[in-house]
This record gives C-alpha cells, sequence and structure tokens, in this order.
C-alpha cells in the first residue's frame, strides 16, 4: 500500500526566504506526482504536476523535482511571500487502470507554511 | 473559483438526520470524485465517478451514498451518520479518465461536516 510522508509537518519562515518542502511515497511505480495548495477551509488547487518520465517541473517562483527511484520529491518556493501561507500537499498517483477500473491517487498529511511579514 | 461549487459550506447534523452534499461543476468534465479531509488524516478518496459511472468505492461504509446523475452533478447522500464522520467533504472534478491530462483535478471549497 502506497504510503506519501510530509516532512516537516508545519514551517515558520521569515517573509523573503527560500524554502524546500519535503515528500517522500514508499512505492516508486507512480504514473504522476502532483504539489497542492490547500488555504484554511478550502478545497485544494493543484499547483505543479510532474509525470513518472520529468524530473522537474516550474511555475513562477515554484519548481518541483522528482526522482522516482529514491521515492522522493521536493517543492522549492523561491523568495517566500505572507501570500505564500497555507498548506501543501504531496500526492501521488499509480494512474487509471481501465482494465480493472481502478483509480488511485494517495495524498501526504502536508505541511503548513507560515511567511512572517 | 475553480469552477466546481459545492453546497452546504457548512452542515450541522445529529446521528439520526438525512442531508445530502451537492456538487456541480461546469468545467465540461466527465468524471467525479468525493473526498474526506478528516483533522490530521490524510486526504481519503470515497468515490470516483467516471462518465456517470462509478469506478471506485473505496471501502466507504453504507451510510454514505454517492449519486451522479450527469457528469455536472454529484451528490453525497448522509444517514444515521456517526460523529467521527466529521470531517471536510471535498468534492473534485476532472477530465475523463485515461484520456490526456485528465490527472489535473478541480477541487470545490468542501462542505464541512458536524455530527453531533
Amino acid at each position: 500500500k502506497q504510503e506519501v510522508t510530509q516532512i516537516p509537518a508545519a514551517l515558520s519562515v521569515p517573509e523573503g526566504e527560500n524554502l524546500v518542502l519535503n515528500c517522500s511515497f514508499t512505492d516508486s511505480a507512480i504514473y504522476n506526482l502532483q504539489w497542492f495548495r490547500q488555504d484554511p477551509g478550502k478545497g485544494l488547487t493543484s499547483l505543479l504536476l510532474i509525470q513518472s518520465s520529468q524530473r522537474e517541473q516550474t511555475s513562477g517562483r515554484l519548481n518541483a523535482s522528482l526522482d522516482k527511484s529514491s521515492g522522493r520529491s521536493t517543492l522549492y518556493i523561491a523568495a517566500s511571500q505572507p501570500g505564500d501561507s497555507a498548506t501543501y500537499l504531496c500526492a501521488v498517483t499509480r494512474g487509471w487502470d481501465s482494465g480493472a477500473g481502478s483509480y488511485q491517487l494517495t495524498f501526504g498529511k502536508g505541511t503548513k507554511l507560515s511567511v512572517i511579514p | 473559483e475553480t469552477g466546481v461549487t459545492q453546497t452546504p459550506r457548512h452542515l450541522v447534523m445529529g446521528m439520526t438526520n438525512k442531508k445530502s452534499l451537492k456538487c456541480e461543476q461546469h468545467l465540461g468534465h466527465n468524471a467525479m470524485y468525493w473526498y474526506k479531509q478528516s483533522a490530521k488524516k490524510p486526504l481519503e478518496l470515497m468515490f470516483v465517478y467516471n462518465f456517470k459511472e462509478q469506478t471506485e468505492n473505496n471501502s466507504v461504509p453504507s451510510r454514505f451514498s454517492p449519486e451522479c446523475p450527469n457528469s455536472s452533478h454529484l451528490f453525497l447522500h448522509l444517514h444515521t451518520l456517526q460523529p467521527e464522520d466529521s470531517a471536510l467533504y471535498l468534492c473534485a472534478s476532472s477530465l475523463l479518465l485515461g484520456t490526456p491530462n485528465y490527472e489535473k483535478l478541480f477541487f470545490g471549497s468542501g462542505t464541512q461536516l458536524s455530527v453531533l
């Protein structure tokens, strides 16, 4: 059974600092990995999706890397801002198996980020 | 706005009540999902509908009953819930499973459910 772990559970940094969030997974047979952002009491917003054949994806100040063989991904946030404060979740998928009618997306518990002005 | 709307935003119900959660999407998607988010636990997939056909029931108790009358609407019918069912229930949608870019999920803001 796939397990996803995110460390640390919470992180507090001063504004402007660069930071790294970590995600690890136990089963390297993944189809892709996604990073989501969740604001308090709200749903999730997809930030970056990395296919299993890719090593990284970038969007603005965000860069996500994937090392499938070691079961790890990192989310790098450059020049952090107070508006980045949220919970960041990592999720891996085994993909859609049409033959088995099976779909699996496994989430970590998230890292709660606070950026202090 | 993500294009996925959930109602109600908050719901308080007794253990003997019957209520329904509603989800609606206007993104032209054909796959819809129910997730449960409890405090200090990872997001749990409950149900998946692929073009109105239920393809996943992740060992969810029968007191949760999903309904997908068309590709744009998804319901979760609740009855005789337990206090441990209190959680944030999130709906999501995506393109048809197995088609390009189906992995990108669009979430609603959720229904915060409290069972007394």
